[in-house]
């Protein structure tokens, strides 16, 4: 079947915007995963959901950040008042259960101008 | 907490050669797992291969194959017959058998460049 999914592939925005960027995890898939990398680093962990919960939001830098999934599909990730700092290619990935490898998206790259 | 260091940020092999890229993993956990993920210039992580801490055999997937050392802390990978394909950043990971958030904690990479 299809692989993970996410859009925009790119996405260019002015510092103090929000921006929403969407993951569509493989079908029947029950956990979904954002991690964030940002240029010449290694993939920092943001946020885990088992099916619409997420039990740990820790992950996330800041109070702007916030995710949520919806019908045990689909999730958003949402960053609000964009600054330069939050540049980075977003990966989110799916797995059929929790302790299951992990298969990633595409990424979205996003850049704050 | 758990770290992976990659000590390698870049290497090169040429064509049809062998290549080794080292990990080494910090973790007082008994039961975990342990991945290399591929990173071609596409962005799309790719899983290269997986290991499972419980397992003495170490794991292979045609040309790819690891050295896995628990008492070391050592998981390195080997690639077989390197292909001009192969070029891409590589990561190893580490997921915990225990962590309630179930993150992958990954490496800083090694680019791997294939000579023709």
């Amino acid at each position: 079947g299809a692989g993970v999914s996410q859009s925009p592939s790119n996405k260019v925005t002015e510092k103090g915007k929000d921006v929403e960027l969407r993951c569509d995890p493989i079908s029947g898939h029950t956990a979904l995963y954002w991690y964030r990398q940002s240029l010449g680093q290694g993939l920092e962990f943001l946020i885990y959901f088992q099916g619409n919960s997420a039990p740990d939001k820790s992950g996330l830098p800041s109070d702007r950040f916030s995710a949520e999934r919806t019908g045990g599909s689909v999730s958003t990730l949402t960053i609000q008042r964009t600054q330069q700092e939050d540049s980075a290619v977003y990966l989110c990935a799916s797995s059929g259960w929790a302790a299951d490898t992990q298969y990633f998206g595409p990424g979205t790259r996003l850049t704050v101008l | 907490a758990q770290t992976v260091t990659q000590s390698q940020p870049e290497m090169s092999v040429q064509e049809a050669e062998t290549v080794t890229l080292s990990c080494t993993y910090d973790t007082s956990e008994s039961d975990y797992y342990l991945f290399w993920y591929k990173q071609p210039p596409s962005r799309q992580m790719i899983l290269v291969i997986r290991q499972e801490a419980y397992k003495q055999q170490n794991a292979t997937e045609n040309r790819f194959s690891v050295n896995f050392q628990k008492a070391a802390k050592s998981f390195s990978l080997k690639i077989s017959d390197s292909q001009l394909g192969d070029a891409a950043m590589y990561f190893c990971a580490y997921r915990s058998e225990y962590r309630r958030d179930d993150k992958i904690i990954f490496g800083k990479g090694t680019r791997l460049h294939i000579l023709p």
